[in-house]
């Protein structure tokens, strides 16, 4: 089993929908978790960062991390074709010292489409 | 900060050739990390040092593989010698402070023909 299991996608919405992107993980160690966007032919950009279980909102994005079902998923609102990339999950088990890996998804590709 | 600097962007060479990537990091960031992606395989951390010292390198694929960090300022990730299977693109990141945030450069997209 692989250490972090993401839907590769693709997925192809309307404009102004809601998109729920999901991960799960099977290291209970993990607690630093991350969503990295990434658009064609550049490399991934931060664009959420949680730390351990519950939920972050900025503007349009919500990151949502459920540790007791090794369950992390990122909602866009209002879907516009600029979000238009593919999305990767990112996890580590600590920050500092000797374990500063980062573990990433495949990445699910999402198409919003004017 | 112009960010992660990559080059080549590209590079194309032929089986058995040497290869040398290349990266910038952050001015101020402790950590460097080199990544491999791949449609089959996704992101893959190859190896990462910290304050210019290689800390893990168990996702180097083989011997063929070496990096080096000679100052703060610089690290090359080395191919020799290079193989069609290597064809992918090789991203660098930086980082620093307890909170892990990597950088991404543009990445170096390799074909070994």
């Amino acid at each position: 089993q692989k250490e972090v299991e993401q839907d590769p996608g693709p997925l192809s919405v309307p404009e102004g929908a809601i998109v729920s992107l999901n991960c799960t993980y099977s290291n209970s160690a993990f607690q630093y978790f991350m969503w990295y966007r990434q658009y064609s032919r550049k490399g991934p950009e931060l664009l959420m960062y949680t730390y351990s279980s519950g939920n972050k909102e900025d503007g349009r994005f919500t990151a949502q991390v459920d540790k007791s079902s090794k369950y992390i998923s990122l909602f866009i609102r209002d879907s516009q074709p600029s979000d238009s990339a593919t999305y990767l999950c990112a996890m580590s088990a600590y920050s500092g010292g000797s374990n500063y890996k980062l573990t990433f998804g495949k990445g699910t590709l999402l198409t919003v489409n004017p | 900060d112009a960010g992660v600097i990559q080059s080549p962007r590209h590079e194309v060479t032929e089986m058995g050739q040497e290869v040398t990537l290349r990266c910038k990091p952050i001015s101020g960031h402790d950590y460097l990390f080199w990544y491999r992606q791949t449609m089959m395989r996704g992101l893959e951390l190859l190896i990462y040092f910290n304050n210019n010292v290689p800390i893990d390198d168990s996702g180097m694929p083989e011997d063929r593989f070496s990096a080096k960090m000679p100052n703060a300022s610089f690290s090359t990730l080395k191919i020799q010698p290079s193989e069609p299977r290597d064809s992918a693109v090789y991203f660098c990141a930086s980082s620093t402070g307890s909170r892990n945030i990597q950088y991404f450069g543009a990445g170096t997209r390799l074909s070994v023909l």
